[in-house]
């Protein structure tokens, strides 16, 4: 089962851009890299996905590395609203099941 | 329409008992997953439906646990003779037709948060 690797922690300032890294150096070339996050008592809530190439949304944006082993999730102005622990997932393209890790919880200071 | 639904939200039960939690998807959302969350960790999967079709069942931890979805909308996960190592939080999420709009995304409910005394 392919793997990711992510800061347990991380803090950042209001309005400031947000880089959370994420490692999965065992990849395959069938895996989706999607990330979620999860406020307290609540389910993951989809934030962005991307197979290859950089992706951006409204919420976010997703930079993978050329190689695919790793990739980072921007936050362009982090919110008070933004503080959650941020999973960085693979989902195996041919199947179904996410491969959740522990995540990066995301403290954001006034 | 609504979102995932589930519950009960909480539910605290004796060792050996057995409970069920129930999950509604999204109306029309034709694969629904289960997961455990154990506290302070992420969510790990448990078995997936789709419609009424149990596909995969890997991750349920041992046979006390049951998942069944018979008419291909609600899902409930039984779990038999509980054990306090089954208390956790229990997600459920389900997912639209893969080529729809956001296909790839799983939409999850709050979490059925069980405590095993």
């Amino acid at each position: 089962d392919a793997k990711t690797t992510q800061p347990n922690s991380m803090e950042s300032n209001e309005e400031e851009p947000v880089h959370l890294p994420c490692n999965h150096s065992t990849i395959s070339g069938t895996d989706y890299i999607h990330w979620y996050r999860q406020l307290p008592s609540q389910g993951p809530e989809y934030v962005i996905h991307g197979l290859t190439s950089n992706v951006n949304n409204r919420m976010a944006s997703l930079a993978i590395a050329e190689d695919r082993k790793s990739s980072t999730l921007i936050l362009h102005r982090a919110t008070l609203r933004d503080a959650a622990v941020y999973y960085c997932i693979l989902r195996d393209g041919r199947f179904n099941k996410f491969y959740f890790g522990s995540g990066t919880k995301l403290n954001v200071k006034p | 329409g609504a979102g995932v639904s589930q519950s009960p939200r909480y539910k605290v039960a004796k060792r050996g008992q057995d409970v069920a939690l129930r999950c509604d998807p999204i109306s029309g959302h034709v694969s629904l997953f289960w997961y455990q969350q154990a506290l302070g960790q992420g969510p790990e999967f448990l078995t997936y439906f789709q419609n009424e079709a149990q596909l995969d069942k890997s991750g349920l931890p041992s046979d006390r646990f049951f998942a069944e979805r018979p008419e291909g909308s609600v899902s409930t996960l039984k779990i038999q003779r509980t054990q306090q190592e089954d208390s956790a939080v229990y997600l459920c999420a389900s997912r639209g037709p893969r080529l729809a709009l956001r296909g790839e995304t799983q939409y999850f409910g709050p979490g059925t948060r069980l405590l095993v005394l």
